[in-house]
């Protein structure tokens, strides 16, 4: 089946320090995926996507890419801010049996300390 | 990308009572969905709101605790029925937004208590 795995949390980091959040997925065909976000209070917005092998998808300083051969979609970040403390949802869109059907890790708390 | 509300964005209910949330889209959307996020956890598919015709549950959740409608391309409705205390979550609901690659747009969530 699907399901997609993320590093637990909380992170805890210094601001501008360096940021990994790692995410492996699982599934049949070429899914499509995801980085959402969700801060304090609020509902989830996209941060960034790839819908392809090889494909990059970066906003607001994240990158992320999409990596078949290790069934990979880590998200990177070179100089964290206080704002970017938020939890970090991985996840993907399966190309088959329900395409929009969006499949969530678990979350990734970050905290970012001044 | 498309707009997403709903309401109400926070409740406290009494158990055994039953409450319906309204999402509203600013334009057509395709697909809209119901999701469940319980505290400190991650989201968990209620059910995709099909217009014109009844949802498609996932597993664990039934017509019975959740009805839902869509009369049209841009409004659905989530109804938790009989609430307990294990009901209290986030309510969220999303819609495809006008591409084909597969991402979601959500709504802020409708943060329910039940006591």
């Amino acid at each position: 089946g699907n399901s997609v795995t993320q590093m637990e949390g909380p992170v805890t980091l210094s601001e501008e320090a360096f940021l990994t959040i790692n995410c492996t997925y699982t599934a049949t065909g070429y899914p499509s995926l995801f980085w959402y976000v969700q801060y304090p209070g609020e509902g989830l917005q996209l941060l960034l996507k790839a819908t392809k092998a090889d494909d990059k998808g970066s906003n607001k300083g994240f990158e992320a890419t999409y990596r078949k051969e290790t069934t990979s979609f880590h998200l990177e970040k070179g100089s964290v801010q206080v704002s970017d403390s938020a939890v970090y949802f991985c996840a993907l869109s399966p190309f088959s049996g329900g395409y929009n059907k969006l499949i969530f890790g678990a979350g990734t708390r970050l905290a970012v300390h001044p | 990308s498309a707009v997403i509300s709903q309401k109400p964005s926070r409740d406290i209910c009494q158990r055994g009572t039953s409450l319906t949330i309204q999402c509203q889209v600013d334009s057509q959307v395709t697909m809209m969905f119901w999701y469940r996020q319980q505290p400190g956890q991650s989201l968990t598919l209620i059910a995709t709101a099909n217009q014109g015709s009844e949802a498609t549950y996932e597993s664990g959740f039934v017509i019975d605790k959740f009805p839902i409608s869509r009369p049209n391309l841009t409004f659905s409705t989530l109804t938790v029925s009989n609430m307990s205390p294990e009901d209290s979550s986030i309510y969220l609901c999303s819609g495809t937004g006008g591409t084909n690659t597969g991402e979601l747009f959500f709504g802020e969530g409708s943060r329910l208590t039940v006591l």
